[in-house]
């Protein structure tokens, strides 16, 4: 079956625009996890999606970032007026975790590359 | 709140002999743990996890850890290495409680040299 996908693989953009980045979860995944991975940082987690309730926006840099999780699935997160600290891997995962499944290992996408210029 | 140490950046071990690849934590309660595998340019891959039970966990491609409460570790091995194995490996915590999102530790970088 097919895995997590992430759209684009790369993206350069200049300091200031906005960028858009996807994620295609398993099918069938309630969980939705988005980690950015950059030099220096290392693995950083950014936000939660579980089902219909509210994300877990803890890890969010700042107020440039959002994201969002459309009828459960594809999630996009949205970084405005990028800056170059932004230049990093967004990661998303997915799994299949319901309330008390805490052991459930996530499945990473690729990554979308993301550089500010 | 939660931590992990992954103490050594590159690790470095001919083909043939034994790997390990170590990993500590630091959370309260009980201690969901987790390895993961990073080729270059790809996401990262699932290896094994620590929930409960036997504290010896066997994962993918014969990398197995072992979970030890009173040194609060985590350590991969492999008995085996193969020069395929060399990549980056990340240990990773969630902790007890509602929090879903992983802790991970800062990678290490293992090179099996032929």
């Amino acid at each position: 079956g097919a895995g997590v996908s992430q759209s684009p693989s790369n993206k350069v953009t200049e300091k200031g625009k906005d960028v858009e980045l996807r994620c295609d979860p398993i099918s069938g995944h309630t969980a939705l996890y988005w980690y950015r991975q950059s030099l220096g940082q290392g693995l950083e987690f950014l936000i939660y999606f579980q089902g219909n309730s509210a994300p877990d926006k803890s890890g969010l840099p700042s107020d440039r970032f959002s994201a969002e999780r459309t009828g459960g699935s594809v999630s996009t997160l949205t970084i405005q007026r990028t800056q170059q600290e932004d230049s990093a891997v967004y990661l998303c995962a997915s799994s299949s975790s319901y309330r008390g499944g805490r052991g459930d290992e996530q499945f990473f996408g690729p990554g979308t590359r993301l550089t500010v210029l | 709140a939660q931590s992990v140490a992954q103490p050594e950046d590159q690790v470095n071990v001919a083909e043939g002999n034994p790997l390990t690849v170590k990993c500590t934590y630091s959370v309260s309660g009980n201690p969901y743990l987790f390895w993961y595998v990073q080729y270059p340019n790809r996401g990262l891959q699932f290896l094994l996890k620590y929930i409960t039970g036997d504290n010896l966990v066997k994962g993918s491609y014969g990398f197995e850890a072992e979970f030890n409460k009173s040194q609060t570790s985590f350590h991969l091995k492999k008995p085996s290495a193969l020069v395929s194995d060399s990549a980056l490996y990340f240990c990773a915590v969630r902790p007890s409680g509602s929090a879903r999102q992983l802790t991970f530790g800062s990678g290490t970088q293992l090179t099996v040299l032929p």
